[in-house]
């Protein structure tokens, strides 16, 4: 039962346009999601995160839309840089559920020079 | 970065013999998580703990156990590993509602 999940294993972007990752989940009680980004040999690392009253969060390059009724959320990073380069998780969790946090199965991306 | 440790961070065990990993954090987070991650799998959850001795059933728990007796630890026992249970293993802390986790290092898994 795959609550979270990301349809593209893997995804490659030209240095300084935009990169698309999307999220889809199917358990309406989430009302909260991350993205994570994660280097080979390392733990996964806290990028971007919205709650369930937002449609969109923006940090610097970083932006995560949320679209409830579609049960949906794509993280847009403009200009993509070669640092990028990571797989990146999305995650959701729901206050109800003891805060359980659940993750997809990850997106390679690869920005080429 | 949060003050989480995983020991240990590599391990080759045989088939049939039980394995304890640990995970130990310093900044007094209520939640903790164990997750492996697999090719194509992605991270998977396998226990989660809500406070301390209160523990729950993740997205994978078959053949493995936790407990958690302190806030600062939670461990994770895989009872009689198998080849199956080859992974890397990840532990991650929460410190409460609409926050980001915390993951450790992680602790690589080998059975034979």
């Amino acid at each position: 039962d795959q609550q979270v999940k990301q349809n593209s294993p893997s995804l490659s972007v030209q240095e300084g346009r935009i990169s698309i990752l999307n999220c889809d989940y199917t358990n309406s009680m989430f009302d909260y999601f991350l993205w994570y980004k994660k280097y080979p040999a390392e733990g996964p690392t806290f990028l971007i995160s919205i709650s369930s009253i937002k449609d969109k969060n923006e940090d610097g390059r970083f932006t995560v839309f949320l679209n409830k009724s579609a049960k949906h959320l794509s993280l847009h990073i403009v200009p993509s840089q070669p640092g990028d380069s990571a797989v990146y998780f999305c995650a959701a969790s729901a206050i109800q559920g003891a805060q359980k946090l659940v993750f997809g199965q990850g997106t390679r991306l690869t920005i080429n020079p | 970065d949060a003050g989480i440790t995983q020991s240990p961070r590599h391990k080759v065990t045989e088939t049939g013999t039980p394995v304890t990993l640990r995970c130990h954090q310093t900044e007094n987070h209520r939640y903790m998580y164990w997750y492996r991650q697999d090719p194509g799998h992605g991270l998977r959850l396998i226990h989660y703990s809500y406070g301390v001795k209160d523990t729950d059933k993740g997205e994978v728990s078959d053949g493995y156990s936790v407990s958690r007796s302190k806030t600062e630890d939670f461990l994770l026992t895989l009872e009689s590993a198998t080849s199956s249970q080859t992974s890397v293993y990840f532990c991650a802390t929460l410190d409460g509602m609409n926050t980001e986790a915390f993951f450790g290092q992680g602790t690589r898994l080998t059975v034979v």
